[in-house]
């Protein structure tokens, strides 16, 4: 089975910052990455996510991600944080075939200081 | 295009109470799922449906029913609700096709089990 480890349940940037919330999975086959941001009181929203095609993944917003497969990672950045980037994150895997089944890690949440 | 929708947006138990989480989309996919989510713990997948009258378990099936009658439709029942219920819930949907489609998520149903 896989997992999702998302390291710090809180992170806290200045605005301008650089971002970045990190994740770590495991799994016994090559699986397909995600993302997901949520606002107060909303349903998640996809950021980004990887396939197995360029390891390098842009998304909405600014943000990215770089799978790593030596590190097991897919650490989310942003190069200079917003105040409406304040929010909570989910990284979440699955794998084939029931690519549409995910497991989620607990979630960072972002605040970003003035 | 309304999306995903929930209803209630938030609803009151006492234990041993009934109800049923209604979900409804209107994109035509034929893949729905029901998480729950808990503070710490991400987003946990109960149930899920790859199409009308097909359905089966996720992670923390104990405690929920589904069906499965319409394309649009996907309720899920408490038949006997447990403070450990308490929780909010998230229903989702995505075209199944053979590579990872997006999700979309409600906006989620707050349940308080007194």
């Amino acid at each position: 089975a896989q997992s999702v480890t998302q390291l710090g349940s809180h992170v806290s940037v200045s605005e301008g910052a650089l971002v970045l919330l990190r994740c770590n999975y495991s799994s016994s086959v090559p699986p397909y990455l995600f993302w997901y941001v949520q606002y107060p009181n909303q349903g998640l929203q996809l950021l980004l996510k990887y396939t197995s095609a360029a390891t390098l993944v842009k998304g909405i917003n600014g943000f990215e991600a770089e799978f790593k497969k030596s590190e097991t990672s897919f650490h989310l950045t942003k190069p200079s944080a917003h105040m409406s980037d304040a929010a909570e994150y989910f990284c979440a895997v699955s794998v084939p075939p029931r690519g549409n089944m995910l497991t989620f890690g607990g979630g960072t949440r972002l605040m970003v200081k003035p | 295009n309304a999306g995903v929708t929930q209803t209630p947006k938030f609803q009151v138990l006492k234990t041993g109470q009934s109800m049923t989480l209604q979900c409804a989309q209107d994109m035509n996919h034929e893949y729905m799922s029901w998480y729950r989510q808990d503070p710490g713990m991400g987003l946990r997948l109960i149930h899920y449906s790859v199409g009308a009258g097909i359905t089966d378990q996720g992670e923390v099936p104990n405690g929920y029913n589904v069906s499965r009658s319409t394309t649009e439709d996907f309720p899920l029942r408490l038949l006997s609700a447990a403070p450990s219920q308490t929780s909010v819930y998230f229903c989702a949907s995505s075209n199944r096709g053979q590579s990872i489609e997006t999700q979309y998520f409600g906006p989620g149903t707050r349940l308080l089990v007194l």
